[in-house]
């Protein structure tokens, strides 16, 4: 059984490009959230998916955007790249919040 | 608001010693506690949680983490420390139903030493 699969698992962009993320949640996981991890520092809270739309947001900026398609797959899309939004981005699944989340290897973005 | 505090960047501990990685919460109402370990380059991989019932919890690779509820403390532990153990360990809290917001503390970077 497939756990969470992100992609692409590294990538390098330039100031002012855009980037999407994409995440495959574990089999039977219907709620996505995303989460960036920044060099030293702990994973923050970006956004959460379930039944398509955005349920709830943590404190980022306009410039990332989500989305989740029927299958539960999910993308994060960020706009206007700034170097400050080089970071592990991780994306996590889960069935029934009591049971946790389940973390795929993140995507490595690098600004340059 | 909620937010973790791991107050050591770093602990060192000899191989075949007991090991505790602290962690602290602050969270509004009854709170969901998780221990996440992160190796090099890769995700997160869940240890253990704690929802309701016994204070001891026990996880993955012979850990535990003891909730107490006076002190707001979630610590990690193991009996025995292996040398595969060392690694970065995340304490996260989350909130009452509704809230499915992870804080995660800044981390406690584990080594054990042989």
């Amino acid at each position: 059984d497939a756990g969470v699969t992100q992609s692409p698992t590294h990538l390098i962009k330039t100031r002012g490009q855009q980037v999407t993320l994409r995440c495959s949640p574990k089999s039977g996981h219907d709620t996505v959230s995303w989460y960036q991890q920044a060099l030293g520092q702990g994973p923050q809270f970006i956004f959460q998916y379930y039944e398509e739309e955005e349920r709830q947001r943590g404190n980022f900026p306009d410039r990332f955007s989500g989305h989740q398609f029927p299958n539960y797959s999910s993308e994060l899309n960020v706009n206007a790249l700034l170097l400050g939004d080089s970071a592990l981005y991780l994306c996590a699944s889960r069935l029934d919040r009591l049971y946790g989340y389940t973390f795929g290897s993140g995507t490595r973005l690098t600004v340059v | 608001a909620q937010s973790v505090a791991q107050p050591e960047d770093q602990v060192n501990v000899a191989e075949g010693n007991p090991l505790t990685v602290k962690c602290t919460y602050s969270v509004s109402g009854n709170p969901y506690l998780f221990w996440y370990v992160q190796y090099p380059n890769r995700g997160l991989q869940f240890l253990l949680k704690y929802i309701t019932g016994d204070n001891l919890v026990k996880g993955s690779y012979g850990f535990e983490a003891e909730f107490n509820k006076s002190q707001t403390s979630f610590h990690l532990k193991k009996p025995s420390a292996l040398v595969s153990d060392s690694a970065l360990y995340f304490c996260a809290v989350m909130g009452n139903f509704g809230n499915e917001k992870l804080t995660f503390g800044t981390g406690t970077r584990l080594t054990i030493i042989p």
